[in-house]
């Protein structure tokens, strides 16, 4: 199947600074990536849509301003968590849809966020 | 809007008891399903899906789901759990197209006791 890769697997980061998220198609390119939130002994909650080469469509609740979407190229999605407070500390996971074999959504392994 | 509802949050079950997970979807429109495992501290694994065609879904590690469109159900069955099989579960859903954007299930935890 088609591989996703997610970086990094683990961060802990100072309150008030900034953390990116990668998430990599290695071998398929995604025109759409998937940003999902999962807070402690609770269940995926999607966060946003990003389309390459667009604006990502977030979904309601979701500040934009705090959670930057970038998907600059067929491969590469990026979730930046910006003035990270610790209620943002979660497991973020990606995952990334390969229009040619479109019978599942493939994940990246996650990234286990921890704000101090 | 579809939505997805695993009936049980807990289910405690003993080594090689036959357990099964329940989920019940609700869409407008033709869905494609999922179960993924999740152990602790780790990503999501696809257990099995359902796309189209026989309503028995095959999967790793001998779990199989039955589609039930008149019940709208999707629900997960194992005749033998492993202590290996402790995790949590989650059902999910996706509309129009398989690698589309998924809706989750509350999560399933299943606790095998030896």
């Amino acid at each position: 199947g088609a591989v996703v890769s997610q970086h990094p697997s683990r961060v802990i980061c100072k309150s008030g600074t900034s953390v990116k998220i990668e998430c990599r198609s290695l071998d398929f390119q995604a025109t759409t990536m998937f940003w999902y939130r999962q807070f402690p002994k609770q269940s995926l909650m999607l966060m946003a849509t990003s389309n390459e080469g667009s604006k990502a469509t977030y979904e309601q609740g979701v500040e934009k301003d705090k959670f930057l979407i970038n998907h600059a190229s067929l491969t590469l999605s990026t979730l930046t968590v910006t003035s990270a407070h610790p209620e943002d500390s979660s497991f973020y996971i990606c995952s990334a849809r390969d229009p040619w074999m479109d019978t599942e959504a493939f994940f990246g392994q996650g990234t286990r966020l921890t704000v101090v | 809007a579809q939505s997805v509802t695993q009936l049980d949050s807990q289910v405690p079950v003993f080594e090689e008891a036959p357990v099964e997970l329940r989920c019940n979807y609700s869409s407008s429109v033709s869905v494609y399903l999922f179960w993924y495992v999740q152990y602790p501290n780790q990503g999501l694994q696809l257990l099995l899906k359902y796309l189209s065609g026989s309503t028995l879904v095959k999967g790793i590690n001998g779990f199989e789901a039955e589609f039930n469109k008149s019940q709208t159900s999707f629900h997960l069955r194992k005749p033998s759990v492993h202590i290996s099989d402790t995790a949590e579960y989650f059902c999910a859903v996706s509309e129009g197209n398989a690698g589309n954007m998924l809706t989750f299930g509350g999560g399933t935890r299943l606790m095998v006791k030896p």
